[in-house]
């Protein structure tokens, strides 16, 4: 079954204790990305990935790190987490086609909560 | 820069009744993409449709249409006959194409509660 897999599901933490949160997709997408969602803000990109070893800043890069050392796994790492990175969390894939207008496939979400 | 507004914050009806979700977008390029997500109460985010900006012909899923207007830069979406399980918030969104990469920017979504 093609999907975006993303763990952990649900995360409570402490500020400034360092946590990493996977994605992974099977079908060999080329284009990762991560998005946060808040309330009354909707959904904005952090980071993205056009391919392996290729990653640039979202709208909302600051206190996010990401690696791409493989085409399917795409983490997202924070550092020394805050309490205003308490969010639901999306990974996305897509295929990166011709014009680049492809459908994104979407994880089920991290809920992450920084006290 | 890209935006898409969805001026409905939340929307209240009861079954069966027909609704439409409004989204109105700004964007300079000449091809984009549009698309609705819907987020169920579970969280997870499910596709609904894409449409490109050289297609402008209606589209009608079942109970769901989508009316397309590149004059009015909108892309709104009706469900007919509303069900309780059509109970989410659902998200406009359009692609921006930037420098080789694909973002989605999102509208702040309609929250769309079908009251028994």
């Amino acid at each position: 079954e093609a999907q975006v897999t993303q763990n952990p599901r649900y995360l409570i933490t402490v500020t400034g204790k360092k946590l990493t949160v996977t994605c992974s997709q099977n079908m060999n997408h080329e284009y990762m990305s991560w998005y946060r969602q808040d309330p009354g803000l909707g959904l904005r990109q952090i980071y993205y990935s056009m391919n392996v070893e290729v990653t640039d800043k979202g709208d909302v890069p600051e206190g996010y790190k990401v690696s791409r050392k493989e085409k399917r796994n795409f983490p997202l790492i924070l550092e020394s987490p805050s309490p205003n990175q308490t969010s639901l969390y999306f990974c996305a894939s897509s295929r990166a086609g011709t014009a680049g207008y492809n459908e994104q496939f979407f994880g089920p979400g991290t809920r992450l909560t920084v006290l | 820069a890209q935006k898409v507004t969805q001026a409905q914050t939340e929307i209240s009806v009861v079954e069966k009744e027909d609704v439409t979700l409004d989204c109105v977008y700004e964007t300079r390029d000449t091809t984009y993409y549009l698309f609705w997500y819907k987020q169920p109460p579970s969280g997870e985010l499910v596709f609904l449709i894409r449409r490109n900006s050289f297609d402008e012909q209606n589209e009608i899923s079942g109970r769901y249409s989508w009316n397309f207007q590149k004059s009015t830069s909108s892309f709104n979406f009706t469900i007919t006959a509303s069900q309780v399980v059509d109970s989410a918030v659902y998200f406009c969104a359009l692609s921006e194409h930037q420098g080789g990469s694909e973002k989605l920017v999102f509208g702040k979504g309609t929250k769309l509660t079908v009251n028994p």
